[in-house]
């Protein structure tokens, strides 16, 4: 399809287990936003890349939590040894460029990630 | 700290019944405000984008309003149907930033 598409769509891990979150972001899109969404609350942003470069990661809850899109296209969020507060939607986002106040950004149908 | 609410939290109507909510957010630098309509196991869908003080927009049924200098933006649904039951989201883009605050949200049912 044409949108973001993000898997997997759901993930059981085990507390202390590794998971990775990919998302494939609209052809052509510049920018990349991942969130997080835990049950009851809006999106919180955790990290934004301009192509390959993550120009903002200042969300990143913890150093567990690590992003990387190395050939500017695909992303991958990856949490290391996951813990139960982790359990939320993983939001994974895409826009031509950030900077346009007016454009818009698409959002996939999101990784929800459950820690046991 | 860039605080961004929404009220109400959670909203039940009628079919037919027109309805609207607030999201509020701070009034310095803006740069834009965004609306999302979120349906469970679905994409966040983009309603509206705003950006300039007094804008209006429609899209079928559904209008917002903003207003940046008090920092408030409204989202009317005239004659609410089933299928708008979802969450709807607002987004506060502030100048020369990379990210997109989110409120939490308001939750509307609307019952046949």
């Amino acid at each position: 399809g044409a949108g973001v598409s993000q898997s997997p769509r759901y993930k059981v891990a085990k507390r202390g287990q590794d998971v990775a979150l990919r998302c494939d972001p609209i052809s052509g899109h510049v920018s990349l936003f991942w969130y997080q969404q835990a049950l009851g609350q809006g999106p919180e942003f955790l990290t934004y890349f301009q192509n390959e470069a993550q120009l903002d990661k200042s969300g990143l809850p913890s150093d567990r939590f690590f992003a990387e899109r190395p050939e500017g296209s695909v992303s991958t969020l990856k949490i290391q040894r996951t813990q139960q507060e982790d359990s939320a939607v993983y939001l994974c986002a895409s826009s031509v460029l950030q900077g346009k106040a007016g454009n818009t950004i698409y959002f996939g149908e999101g990784s929800w990630l459950t820690v046991v | 700290i860039l605080n961004v609410e929404q009220s109400p939290q959670s909203l039940h109507v009628q079919e037919g019944d027109s309805t609207n909510f607030t999201c509020s957010f701070p009034s310095s630098n803006f740069y834009a405000l965004h609306w999302y309509r979120w349906e469970t196991a679905k994409s966040p869908e983009a309603l509206f984008v705003m950006t300039l003080n007094g804008d209006e927009k429609k899209k079928g049924r559904i209008s917002a309003t903003l207003n940046t200098k008090e920092g408030y933006s409204y989202l009317y649904i005239k004659g609410s149907q089933p299928e708008d039951s979802a969450t709807y989201l607002c987004a506060f883009l502030k100048y020369n930033n990379n990210d997109m605050r989110f409120g939490a949200g308001t939750r509307l049912t609307v019952k046949p």
